[in-house]
């Protein structure tokens, strides 16, 4: 069973361009959350999905960040007309329900840097 | 709101010394706590949990935390370094009721020959 699965692994981006991170999450997992993890900070949420559905984006920006969780696919964080601020690296986990004791696993990360 | 904060960014200790990693949280009520470790440049692993089952909680490695609600604090120990543990340990709460997870700002472990 492999795990969590994030493509590219790093990712530069001009300023102005589309980024668009992927996250598979585990095989039997229909939950996905992402983060955020600014240089020298802790993990910050984004977003949790469920397949094809968004339940909680109280952590996304409100302007050029999307998610969607389709019926088939990898989960799609996209940013839209990168800038400087959000070089980052963006962490995808995925849990097979929505328990809080339910332990979530993390993906190895996607490295982004805007130039 | 639950929230958890990690009273250093940095510790170091020499190989075979003890290790303390502090951290403190705020909740209305009894929370659940997570511990999670990352490497260089790799993803993070769970490395033990309290769920109210019971205060001394064990995890992976030789690493343990106990949960103390009249110090509202849940600190990370083990007995004795190694080398392999230098990394960033966050302390961690979910919230909303589900698995979205509050990180503290994390603790760099240092660990000297």
């Amino acid at each position: 069973n492999a795990g969590v699965m994030q493509n590219p692994r790093h990712l530069v981006r001009r300023r102005g361009q589309e980024a668009r991170l992927r996250c598979s999450p585990m095989k039997g997992h229909s939950h996905v959350y992402w983060y955020r993890q600014l240089p020298e900070e802790g993990l910050k949420f984004m977003v949790y999905l469920q397949k094809e559905n968004i339940i909680d984006e109280s952590g996304m920006p409100k302007e050029r960040f999307s998610a969607e969780f389709p019926k088939e696919g990898p989960s799609i964080l996209r940013i839209q007309q990168v800038v400087r601020g959000d070089s980052a690296a963006y962490f995808c986990a995925s849990s097979p329900d929505r328990g809080m004791y339910t332990e979530a696993f993390f993906g190895q990360g996607t490295r982004l840097t805007v130039v | 709101a639950q929230s958890v904060t990690q009273l250093d960014s940095h510790v170091s200790v020499s190989e075979g010394t003890p290790v303390l990693l502090r951290c403190n949280y705020s909740s209305s009520y009894s929370p659940s706590l997570f511990w999670y470790v990352q490497h260089p440049n790799k993803g993070l692993q769970l490395l033990l949990k309290y769920t109210s089952a019971a205060t001394l909680v064990k995890g992976i490695n030789g690493f343990e935390a106990e949960f103390k609600k009249s110090e509202t604090s849940f600190h990370l120990t083990k007995p004795s370094a190694h080398m392999s543990d230098a990394a960033e340990y966050f302390c961690v709460v979910p919230s909303g009721g589900y698995n979205k997870l509050i990180f503290g700002a994390g603790t760099r472990l240092a660990v000297h020959p």
